[in-house]
């Protein structure tokens, strides 16, 4: 089946620096990947639409300057969080959707990433 | 907008025991309804889905049927197992796009 793999699973940085998130399809290609973050006991916030070749949606309330997206290929979207600070602590999940699949097609989801600030 | 609505958790059977996890959803159109699972630590798994009314989407012995009268998909299991245990996702995507929208999750726990 369809693979995503993200990477890396688990970063530990100071606060201040910035730390770049992975998202690859590994056996597919997808014009569009989603990143997700995911609180403690909580479902999943929908933070942007990356889009092949093109700039990235946010959804209300995500700063853009904070959360750079970045999708330079079919296989590749990438997330990078910029002067992190503790609250940025969080589990990241990106997805995307087979470009041969439908509309309404299951998402295929990668392991996520647990990012800490310390 | 859309909504999904789940019961809340967490959830504690035995093993062998009988699953209920209620799911509703609220939507414009006419959404495609999914069931999520994620295990500890890692990302979402698709367990089934349904396109339709009165579909049924099954998978691993899980069952849900999308009523659209009672706007509905709840997740049952007849007799679940320790492996089991995990966070339950309801989720539904719109007819046009891609934007999932999740419920708040569900965890199961079960005991041998």
């Amino acid at each position: 089946g369809a693979v995503v793999s993200q990477h890396p699973s688990r970063v530990i940085c100071k606060s201040g620096t910035s730390v770049k998130i992975e998202c690859r399809s590994l056996d597919f290609q997808a014009t569009t990947m989603f990143w997700y973050r995911q609180f403690p006991k909580q479902s999943l916030m929908l933070m942007a639409t990356s889009n092949e070749g093109s700039k990235a949606t946010y959804e209300q309330g995500v700063e853009k300057d904070k959360f750079l997206i970045n999708h330079a290929s079919l296989t590749l979207s990438t997330l990078t969080v910029t002067s992190a600070h503790p609250e940025d602590s969080s589990f990241y999940i990106c997805s995307a959707r087979d470009n041969r699949a439908g509309g309404n097609s299951p998402l295929h989801f990668g392991n996520g990433t647990r990012l800490t600030v310390t | 907008g859309n909504s999904v609505t789940q019961m809340e958790g967490p959830v504690t059977l035995s093993e062998e025991a009988f699953l209920t996890i209620n799911c509703t959803y609220t939507a414009t159109g006419y959404p495609s309804l999914f069931w999520y699972v994620q295990y500890p630590g890692e990302g979402l798994q698709l367990l089934l889905k349904a396109t339709k009314a009165d579909d049924k989407g099954s998978n691993k012995g899980f069952e849900a049927t999308y009523r659209k009268e009672t706007t509905s998909f709840h997740l049952e299991k007849g007799s679940v197992q320790v492996s089991d245990s995990a966070v339950y996702f309801c989720a539904l995507a719109e007819t046009s796009g891609s934007r999932l929208t999740f419920g708040e999750g569900t965890q199961l726990t079960v005991n041998p």
